[in-house]
């Protein structure tokens, strides 16, 4: 079972630069989420997805965007890399919304290390 | 909104030893879950225990155990007969039960397990 799978584990950008950090998960889990973790701080959302077609903002969405084609896939897009987004990324899933399947805990990715100078 | 608050930043404790982690909510939410997760030095999130605001009783996985008190929003984590295993960032996770579910982490507490 492979889980949550990110990629890459590691990133050095350039400021301005851009680049796509990859997220797929096999557990046709519907909901799906990106977060970052800086030290000190715990996990801030950046943005989720309930499901295929919809995505929607967390707490700091700003310089990042999100697609949602499939339900496996849920790429999180950095267009033009500042220093502030030096993080480590997490992507999650989990199987449903609390209402149906009961607390259905987050299954994180092993993260991606992202460095902008 | 929902906030999580975890007071204590950084913790050491004896191997063998028993040892809290505290955690408190604010919420106007009736129903909802809450959760630690751990993170060791692998930087992999483990899910360590789960409790569901709708259940009086205490959840309990192994040596791991909260003390959930609703009216105080406090959820804290008890962990028994602590193993060096045990070393690692621990994160507590309030999820509201709603059509926008979203989980929102405290800042953690580093948990260090001495021998």
């Amino acid at each position: 079972n492979a889980g949550v799978t990110q990629t890459p584990k590691f990133r050095i950008l350039k400021i301005g630069q851009s680049m796509t950090l990859q997220c797929t998960q096999d557990m046709n889990h519907n909901y799906m989420y990106w977060y970052r973790q800086d030290p000190g701080m715990g996990l801030k959302l950046i943005y989720y997805s309930v499901g295929a077609g919809i995505t929607d903002k967390g707490e700091v969405p700003n310089g990042y965007n999100v697609s949602r084609t499939t339900t496996e896939d849920f790429p999180l897009r950095l267009e033009l890399a500042a220093p502030s987004q030096t993080s480590v990324y997490f992507c999650a899933s989990s199987r449903s919304s609390g209402r149906t399947v009961k607390g259905s805990p987050l299954h994180f990715g092993n993260g991606t290390r992202l460095t902008v100078t | 909104a929902q906030t999580v608050t975890q007071s204590q930043p950084e913790m050491s404790v004896q191997e063998a030893e028993t040892v809290t982690l505290s955690c408190t909510y604010d919420t106007s939410e009736n129903n909802y879950y809450l959760f630690w997760y751990k993170q060791p030095p692998s930087r992999q999130m483990i899910l360590v225990i789960r409790q569901e605001a709708y259940k009086q009783q205490n959840a309990t996985e192994n040596r791991f155990s909260v003390n959930f008190q609703k009216a105080a929003k406090s959820f804290s984590l008890k962990i028994s007969d602590s193993q060096l295993g045990d070393t690692a960032m621990y994160f507590c996770a309030f999820m509201r039960v709603n059509r926008d579910d979203k989980i929102i982490f405290g800042k953690g507490t580093r948990l260090h397990i001495l021998p």
